[in-house]
């Protein structure tokens, strides 16, 4: 089946700072990649898409000067949070389609934000 | 309207029991519709896929009605181990892009 490997798992960093999460797909190619977002109790929510070569397209209200997105090649996608604050603290997600496997999600990252 | 709404429960029901939930889109064009299991902090995985009226797979079935504009899931001989969030997921058809509804959650007790 088709795997994305997510990294980190979890991330604890200070208010300030900046976190890269890295989304890899392992066995297939992912022109788009989608990143999403979910805080405690509620659904996921789409940021943005993120294609193969060019920039990423951002949902309504969120920040892209906040949330970088890079894709440069066919199997990875990165997000930067930068300058965190705690109200980013979220568990972040990314997920590709994978042809006949659907959609297939990362393990997911949980940003602690202190 | 929301694009996909769910009943969020909680469905508290005992081992062995009949479950269904159900969930409705907004968009009439959606052409396909998943069932995605999460559990607690973890990513959803996906469960079924529907493209056209239904699909069965062993305890679990989900039925689409187009007029009505909702999905059910329906799980037969409910397990503890089938507690979860069950997420209702609606491509939109521009950009392949996934909507969430907000889950509903089943507590499956002995």
């Amino acid at each position: 089946g088709a795997v994305v490997s997510q990294h980190p798992s979890w991330v604890i960093c200070k208010s300030g700072t900046s976190v890269k999460i890295e989304c890899r797909s392992l066995d297939f190619q992912a022109t788009t990649m989608f990143w999403y977002r979910q805080f405690p109790k509620q659904s996921l929510m789409l940021m943005a898409t993120s294609n193969e070569g060019s920039k990423a397209t951002y949902e309504q209200g969120v920040e892209k000067d906040k949330f970088l997105i890079n894709h440069a090649s066919l199997t990875l996608s990165t997000l930067t949070v930068t300058s965190a604050h705690p109200e980013d603290s979220s568990f972040y997600i990314c997920s590709a389609s994978a042809g006949v496997y659907g959609y297939t999600f990362g393990s997911g990252t949980r940003l602690t934000v202190v | 309207r929301k694009e996909v709404e769910q009943d969020p429960g909680p469905f508290n029901v005992p081992e062995g029991a009949t479950v269904a939930f159900n969930c409705t889109y907004s968009n009439s064009a959606s052409q396909s519709f998943f069932w995605y299991r999460q559990d607690c902090r973890k990513e959803p995985k996906l469960l079924m896929s529907v493209y056209s009226s239904g699909n069965e797979d062993g305890r679990f079935t989900a039925q689409l009605n187009r007029a009505s504009q909702y999905i059910s899931l329906l799980i037969r001989d409910s397990k503890l181990s089938d507690s979860a969030t069950y997420l209702c997921v609606v491509p939109m058809e521009y950009g392949n892009k996934l909507v969430f509804g907000a889950g509903t959650i089943l507590r499956v007790k002995s």
